[in-house]
């Protein structure tokens, strides 16, 4: 069994501020991390896919990560109240088709 | 396109009824996963198909069952629903070609009186 872990939260964080979610994952040979954006009563939404070490952004999202350490984490950047959601972190392995989800991290930004 | 679509989006039934989930993707993904999602416990993959023609077992396959349809179509299937299985249902589709990504239908909530 896989396990993904992410930082439990709930996080309240300011307008305009950094909101960091963090993410750790126990199989070694994951090879594809993704961030979705979970709204209250919608379905996950995918809004990040990180595949090698290092960082890479995508607007006011920057994914990092760090396979040595396995470990993945979601910056966002000047959040707006539009950022708040739950954030799911997810991992595979590509060998058997499926991913493995953390809990989220549910994410409240003030106005 | 539509991407991922499912329905009924609710549902209301008693104990010992059967119903069935549709799902339907436009994308030509070759893979489908249907998940169930409770508070506190996340997504957890009920059962999933790498390719038409084939199926297997997920986290919590007990009391569902499933049959791909063919490329485009995935439902699921209580036989007998438990109060237990009140819950959201999502359906899912990914390929190769993504990457391992799964994009997800806008889900069914379901209630068991």
């Amino acid at each position: 069994q896989k396990e993904v872990e992410q930082n439990s939260g709930p996080l309240s964080v300011p307008e305009g501020a950094i909101a960091s979610l963090n993410c750790t994952y126990s199989d070694r040979v994951s090879q594809s991390f993704f961030w979705y954006r979970q709204y209250s009563g919608k379905s996950p939404e995918l809004i990040m896919s990180i595949y090698s070490n290092g960082d890479k952004e995508d607007g006011r999202f920057t994914a990092q990560l760090n396979k040595a350490s396995q470990y993945v984490s979601l910056l966002i950047r000047d959040s707006q109240p539009s950022d708040s959601a739950t954030y799911l972190c997810a991992v595979t392995t590509l060998a058997d088709y499926k991913l493995s989800f953390g809990a989220g991290t549910t994410v409240t930004v003030r106005a | 396109n539509a991407g991922v679509t499912q329905t009924p989006k609710f549902q209301v039934l008693k104990t010992g009824q059967s119903m069935t989930l549709q799902c339907a993707q436009d994308m030509n993904h070759n893979s489908m996963y249907w998940y169930r999602q409770d508070p506190g416990m996340g997504l957890r993959l009920i059962y999933y198909s790498a390719s038409e023609g084939t199926t297997d077992k997920g986290e919590v396959p007990n009391g569902y069952n499933v049959s791909r349809l063919n490329k485009r179509e995935f439902s699921l299937r209580l036989e007998s629903a438990a109060p237990s299985q009140t819950s959201v249902y999502f359906c899912a589709s990914s390929d190769p070609g993504t990457g391992g990504a799964q994009y997800f239908g806008p889900g069914t909530r379901l209630t068991v009186t």
